[in-house]
């Protein structure tokens, strides 16, 4: 089982929906990162959160600590949103030392926004 | 200006070749990665560089070895090439946590 939990895989919009993707993580974390890869391959960072709530234009990113989880959440969906989204969780994972930036990936949620 | 740049962007070679892929960052940071994107999609990190320190080093073979000629720059190596390595690989840095992604090399081993 992966340390980190995407859901679900795959997703079907039609614009105008409000989109939420979920992940799981069973890792301690320091932070919980959200990455878009664009269908031509680019990856980008949308936020990096340890608590609470992030808002950035449409996207909405949140985090509840105790239970593990995150989502991300986007409102007014637009075909320019189609893209992997993907969870990504850092922190010291087990055995090793050093560096907090480590991420370890989900396996992407593949986002298609149908106009 | 970009941020993080990769070289080359396609590179296809023979099994058994040595090859490298370069990366540079402009933007100051201190900690500098490698990951790998296999034909499933699924990242998974390499290696991590800190301050020309190497400070983590994932179960990857030995075969493949960074290298970090300044805080700018870490170019990965990789030796005696084998199927199992045609990847996706992209190199990323961070200074506070966010990290920025450079665009990919995609290494491709007949």
């Amino acid at each position: 089982k992966n340390e980190v939990e995407q859901s679900p895989q795959n997703l079907t919009a039609q614009e105008g929906e409000f989109i939420t993707i979920n992940c799981s993580y069973s890792v301690g974390i320091s932070a919980l990162h959200w990455l878009q890869q664009h269908p031509g391959g680019g990856i980008v960072s949308l936020f990096m959160l340890s608590s609470g709530k992030k808002k950035h234009g449409r996207l909405i990113a949140t985090i509840n600590i105790q239970e593990k989880h995150s989502s991300l959440h986007i409102t007014a969906s637009h075909p320019r949103d189609s893209a992997v989204y993907i969870c990504a969780a850092s922190g010291p994972p087990r055995g090793y030392g050093g560096s907090q930036g480590n991420l370890i990936f989900g396996k992407g949620t593949k986002l298609s926004v149908k106009p | 200006d970009t941020a993080v740049s990769q070289t080359p962007k396609y590179l296809v070679t023979q099994m058994g070749n040595d090859k490298s892929i370069k990366c540079e960052q402009n933007l100051g940071h201190d900690t500098m990665y490698w990951y790998k994107q296999d034909s499933k999609k699924f990242l998974k990190i390499m290696f991590s560089y800190n301050n020309k320190e190497l400070i983590i080093n994932e179960t990857v073979p030995n075969r493949f070895s960074p290298k970090s000629p300044d805080k700018a720059h870490l170019n990965l190596h990789i030796n005696s090439l084998e199927l199992g390595d045609s990847a996706v690989y992209f190199c990323a840095s961070s200074l506070t946590g966010s990290q920025f992604f450079g665009p990919g090399t995609r290494l491709t081993v007949l």
